[in-house]
């Protein structure tokens, strides 16, 4: 089975404070996908890196968020300024790009007091 | 933009019987895939099927599913459930033919497969 790993599994923080997960994509893949599942919604893309580039993100990312892949073996989220609605689990996947399967990480899940 | 719907929020079956969970979908482009993710309790979503080829049935693990362009469905079937079915599905789509290889998952909003004994 593919092995993506996502650090820290949980994490809390107040309102305010930044907050950062990391993921490690499996060995190889050259494309890394971030989504936001909130409770009882669908999961929400976030990101995308291609061979640690960021190529398309939505705009909440780009206002709030700070997103980096500075390596091939590694790559951030972070939150600059939490809110309560930041709340949810961030699930990272990663494919050797393409059309090809994405596999996902058991994510880092977020509670914004 | 693209979007996929699931209806059903939380579905409920009976140990054995069989089931099916809908999913519809809007897109503007031609070379998509659609998928089925499972998703177990505290664990990763994991595929569970794929297709992008019209009217063909592809199968795994006793589900199966069909893509029908016709009526823009992928909707997710079994003939017999197992306890061991319970989980989280989600249907999604990806545009396989968009700028910069990015093959972004467009989710629904998810279905709780429930079986019970």
């Amino acid at each position: 089975d593919a092995a993506v790993t996502q650090k820290p599994r949980y994490l809390i923080k107040m309102k305010g404070q930044e907050a950062e997960m990391k993921c490690i994509p499996e060995k190889g893949h050259t494309a890394v996908f971030w989504y936001q599942q909130k409770q009882s919604k669908e999961l929400k893309f976030l990101i995308y890196f291609q061979n640690q580039q960021p190529l398309d993100q939505i705009d909440m990312v780009k206002e709030r968020f700070s997103a980096v892949c500075p390596s091939s073996s590694l790559c951030s989220l972070g939150i600059r300024t939490c809110e309560a609605e930041d709340s949810a689990l961030y699930l990272c996947s990663s494919s050797w790009g393409g059309a090809a399967e994405q596999f996902f990480g058991p994510g880092t899940r977020l509670t914004v007091l | 933009g693209d979007s996929v719907t699931q209806t059903e929020g939380l579905v409920t079956v009976t140990e054995g019987l069989p089931v099916m969970l809908n999913c519809t979908y809007q897109t503007a482009y031609s070379d998509v895939a659609f998928f089925w993710y499972v998703q177990y309790l505290n664990e990763a979503p994991k595929l569970l099927l794929r297709s992008s080829t019209d009217n063909k049935r592809t199968e795994h693990q006793g589900f199966h599913a069909t893509l029908h362009k016709s009526s823009s469905s992928f909707h997710l079937q079994k003939s017999s459930v197992q306890l061991s079915d319970s989980a989280l599905y989600y249907c999604a789509l990806s545009d396989l033919g968009a700028t910069g290889g990015n093959n972004k998952l467009t989710f629904g909003q998810g279905t709780v497969l429930s079986v019970i004994p």
